[in-house]
């Protein structure tokens, strides 16, 4: 079955902890995303990927740091700096970063810091 | 205001209703319209897509879009409890930019 894979669906953190979400996909895109998302605010884009090595931010990058090692995967480290990192979050990839190409989304990973 | 202007709701119907849910924005330059269902917990899955304004059908679902007015709308006929879900709009293609502008979505109760 081709789709996105992220892992763990739950993660649990303290306060002051880097964690890393993973993010994997078999559908030979070569466009991948991160997006937050907060009840009531929609998504919100946090970095984006056209090509492999190379990752551009996205409206809230700060706090965040990703790479793209291999085209199939897209992790994404949530830092210490991040201030609100308690939120769910969804990984997407697309044929290309192009006008007539769909996002397609993971399953999203659920992540409480305490 | 925002790009993208979505009704969060809720909108609760019955089970059988037609359902009507909207979005305006006010970027002409979009040419790209997206709709997605969200059900609670999971990540967003592709409804329909379309270029042009006119309408698009699929099944019981109909993809509407006025660019004069700056106007999308997803139509339900036949509403089920399943389709009980949090529905958002997308669009892009403003100022060559092709990274999506969401809607904050629109949750829908069917109830039976």
């Amino acid at each position: 079955d081709g789709g996105i894979t992220q892992s763990p669906k739950y993660l649990f953190r303290k306060e002051g902890q880097n964690v890393t979400l993973s993010c994997e996909q078999n559908l030979n895109h070569d466009a991948m995303y991160w997006y937050r998302q907060d009840p009531g605010q929609g998504l919100r884009l946090i970095y984006y990927s056209q090509i492999v090595n190379d990752f551009q931010k996205g409206d809230i990058a700060e706090g965040y740091s990703v790479s793209r090692e291999k085209k199939e995967s897209f992790p994404l480290t949530v830092t210490s700096a991040q201030k609100n990192p308690t939120a769910f979050y969804l990984c997407a990839s697309s044929m290309a970063l192009d006008l007539s190409y769909e996002q397609y989304f993971g399953p999203g990973t659920r992540l409480t810091v305490t | 205001q925002k790009e993208v202007e979505q009704d969060p709701g809720p909108l609760s119907v019955p089970e059988g209703a037609i359902v009507s849910l909207n979005c305006t924005y006010s970027n002409s330059a979009f040419q790209y319209f997206m709709w997605y269902r969200q059900y609670s917990r999971k990540g967003p899955e592709l409804l329909m897509y379309t270029y042009s304004s006119g309408n698009k059908e699929d099944g019981r679902f109909t993809a509407q879009v006025d660019k004069s007015s700056k106007y999308i709308s997803l139509f339900i006929r036949d509403s089920q409890p399943s389709d009980s879900a949090t529905y958002l709009c997308a669009m892009k293609g403003s100022g060559g930019s092709y990274i999506p502008t969401f809607g904050r979505g629109t949750s829908l109760i069917v109830h039976p």
